[in-house]
């Protein structure tokens, strides 16, 4: 059974720092693995999704990268602003199920 | 584009009565669509997957007579959730996919918020 797991759970920074957020799953078979950031009592807003066939993805100050053979990901947040606190959730589309499974969430606070 | 509606965005009820949720998507048509629960600090929890014109299929453990789901058109799927109780109360939130490829993206809905008293 695919399960994903995010660390930290959650993370306090101060304004400009360099972030790096993980993520595991335990099963490589995946289609692909999408990066989703949720605001407090919100929806979920993509951020990134990496195909399995690719090693990463970036769009503006975040960028994310994909190991597919060791189960991992990462997304790293470049010059962090208060403006990104939020939970990021990270998810992968299992290819055995064929669901989107999501990891537990790291809460990130960047305080100015 | 692809953009997801739900309405409404929060519900207060009663013990014991039913209420619907819609999931829209507004600017594209949905072959699928997908119904998640998330009880607070808790992750995204799959509840129901529909394809238009045919019956949801339901995840394990969860009660499909509870919670009915409708998938009549292509741009509309509804989620009512029966006899409501407390343990009922969540956040529920839509997605929507073009097409049924596995690679396919899902685009969330902004969720809506279901209190039981």
């Amino acid at each position: 059974k695919q399960e994903v797991t995010q660390i930290p759970a959650a993370l306090s920074v101060p304004e400009g720092e360099n972030l790096v957020l993980n993520c595991s799953f335990t099963d490589s078979a995946i289609y692909n693995l999408q990066w989703f950031r949720q605001d407090p009592g919100k929806g979920l807003t993509s951020l990134l999704l990496i195909q399995s066939s690719q090693r990463e993805q970036t769009s503006g100050r975040l960028n994310a990268s994909l190991d597919k053979s060791s189960g991992r990901s990462t997304l790293y947040i470049a010059a962090s602003q208060p403006g990104d606190s939020a939970t990021y959730l990270c998810a992968v589309r299992d290819y055995n199920t064929d669901k989107l499974i999501f990891g537990t969430g790291t809460r990130l606070q960047v305080f100015p | 584009g692809a953009v997801v509606s739900q309405h409404p965005s929060w519900v207060i009820c009663k013990s014991g009565t039913s209420v619907k949720i819609e999931c829209r998507s507004l600017d594209f048509q949905a072959t699928t669509m997908f119904w998640y629960r998330q009880f607070p600090k808790q992750s995204l929890m799959l509840m129901a997957t529909s394809n238009e014109g045919s019956k949801a299929t339901y995840e394990q453990g969860v009660e499909k007579d509870k919670f009915l789901i409708n998938h009549a058109s292509l741009t509309l799927s509804t989620l009512t959730v029966t006899s409501a109780h407390p343990e009922d109360s969540s956040f529920y939130i839509c997605s929507a996919s073009r097409g049924g490829l596995s690679t396919d993206t899902q685009y969330f809905g902004p969720g809506t918020r279901l209190t039981v008293l």
